[in-house]
């Protein structure tokens, strides 16, 4: 089944505790992007990827980095999460970033207390 | 003003009406555009893509797009109490250097009752 898949799904940490959440397509896919979703300001852009080691910043890099060593993964990393990066997170991939339809992970809700 | 403008609803429809959703983006090289469904909690399904100007058809759904208003607008025909969801419309220009971005309006609530 062609899917994009992130783990874990849901995830409570301490301020200052790094972490990572991973995310996985089977798809062949070029483009794979993470976005925050908070209420009232939609799907926010944190970093996209074009290709294997070309990564790039979307509209709320401060705090994550990320990577693409491998075509199919996109892992997102929180070095020193703060309370403000409480949020639900969704990894995208598409087949080419211009032009085709982004598939969404089922997300990971992340608390930091 | 924000890249894609959706009114955040939410709109009632009875069930069996017509529901009509609105976007308006203000990147005038934008050349695709999607419109997700998103149940409270859950991940966006995209239900739409469209590329040129006029409509296109998919069952109950209809996308328009009028490039030279920069409006894309989604119908749900016959609406049905399960399409109560989050519609997002997304814009997908091409960035700095051939890069590309897809962004999200805040979405449209849509309630349908029974």
């Amino acid at each position: 089944e062609a899917q994009v898949t992130q783990n874990p799904r849901y995830l409570i940490t301490v301020t200052g505790k790094k972490l990572t959440v991973t995310c996985s397509q089977n798809m062949n896919h070029e483009y794979m992007s993470w976005y925050r979703q908070d209420p009232g300001l939609g799907l926010r852009q944190i970093y996209y990827s074009m290709n294997v080691e070309v990564t790039d910043k979307g509209d709320v890099p401060e705090g994550y980095k990320v990577s693409r060593k491998e075509k199919r993964n996109f892992p997102l990393i929180l070095e020193s999460p703060s309370p403000n990066q409480t949020s639900l997170y969704f990894c995208a991939s598409s087949l080419s970033g211009g032009g085709s339809p982004l598939h969404f992970g089922n997300g990971t809700r992340l608390t930091v207390t | 003003q924000k890249e894609v403008e959706q009114n955040s609803g939410p709109l009632s429809v009875p069930e069996g009406a017509i529901a009509s959703l609105n976007c308006t983006y203000s990147d005038r090289v934008s050349q695709s555009f999607f419109w997700y469904r998103q149940y409270s909690g859950k991940s966006p399904e995209l239900i739409m893509s469209i590329y040129s100007n006029g409509d296109k058809e998919d069952g109950r759904f209809t996308a328009q797009l009028n490039k030279a208003s920069q409006y894309v607008s989604l119908l749900i025909r016959d609406s049905q109490p399960s399409d109560s969801a989050t519609y997002l419309c997304a814009v997908n220009p091409v960035g700095g250097s051939g890069t590309y971005k897809y962004i999200f309006g805040t979405g449209t609530r849509l309630k349908v009752l029974a």
